[in-house]
């Protein structure tokens, strides 16, 4: 079955420091995927989405991922993060159809 | 105007109740999801709509009944729902119903059965 798997359900980190949310999807011949935001008790906003062309895809507020074929990943950075980053995190992917699937979402805790 | 409104905010409601909950977008988008998000969850597709006509039902009880009485608004009629139902319910809109486009989600409504 088609999937998508975010394997950190929590990444706590450090203002000003570095993050990494890691993303694995099942390989498949055509593949779109995102990574969508949520803060709390609000509704789902795109961060950045990759269709093709550049594997290194920029979104908004600073934070960029690679698609890599061969590792079936798209993991999302973010070289400095701030407290207002703390948020869930939620990789997705459409396989060929038009239905959205979710990652179980990671919880990004910001501390000062 | 890039965005999808989501009436009421809160709404708590007894099983035996009827209830409605209402979305709409002015981006003249074509399609139009409801999705239903459980604490710590991702969110879970229940229904969408293309061009007005229902195109997918996931299998959703009938307890849940949608309505799309025109391009910009769809509607989520809720009668004897369980306490299990309780959870965000977000709506989304695309431009059409295709591969790939980006999804654009409204804040929710946060729904508690007692």
């Amino acid at each position: 079955a088609q999937s998508v798997t975010q394997l950190d359900s929590q990444v706590p980190v450090f203002e000003e420091a570095p993050v990494e949310l890691r993303c694995n999807y099942s390989s498949s011949v055509s593949v779109y995927l995102f990574w969508y935001v949520q803060y709390p008790n609000q509704g789902l906003q795109l961060l950045l989405k990759y269709l093709s062309g550049s594997t290194l895809v920029k979104g908004i507020n600073g934070f960029e991922a690679e698609f890599n074929k061969s590792q079936t990943s798209f993991h999302l950075r973010k070289p400095s993060v701030h407290i207002s980053d703390t948020a869930e995190y939620f990789c997705a992917v459409t396989y060929n159809t038009d239905k959205l699937i979710f990652g179980t979402g990671t919880r990004l805790q910001v501390f000062p | 105007d890039t965005e999808v409104t989501q009436t009421p905010k809160h709404l708590v409601m007894g099983m035996t109740n009827k209830k409605s909950l209402k979305c709409e977008q002015h981006m003249g988008h074509r399609a139009m999801y409801w999705y239903k998000q459980k604490a710590k969850k991702p969110p879970e597709l229940m229904f969408v709509y293309s061009y007005e006509k229902l195109s997918i039902n996931e299998s959703v009880p009938s307890r849940f009944s949608p309505e799309c009485p025109n391009s910009s608004l769809l509607n989520l009629h809720l009668h004897a729902l369980q306490p299990e139902d309780s959870a965000l319910y977000l709506c989304a809109s695309t431009p059409r119903h295709l591969f790939g486009e980006t999804q654009y989600f409204g804040p929710g409504t946060r729904l508690l059965v007692l």
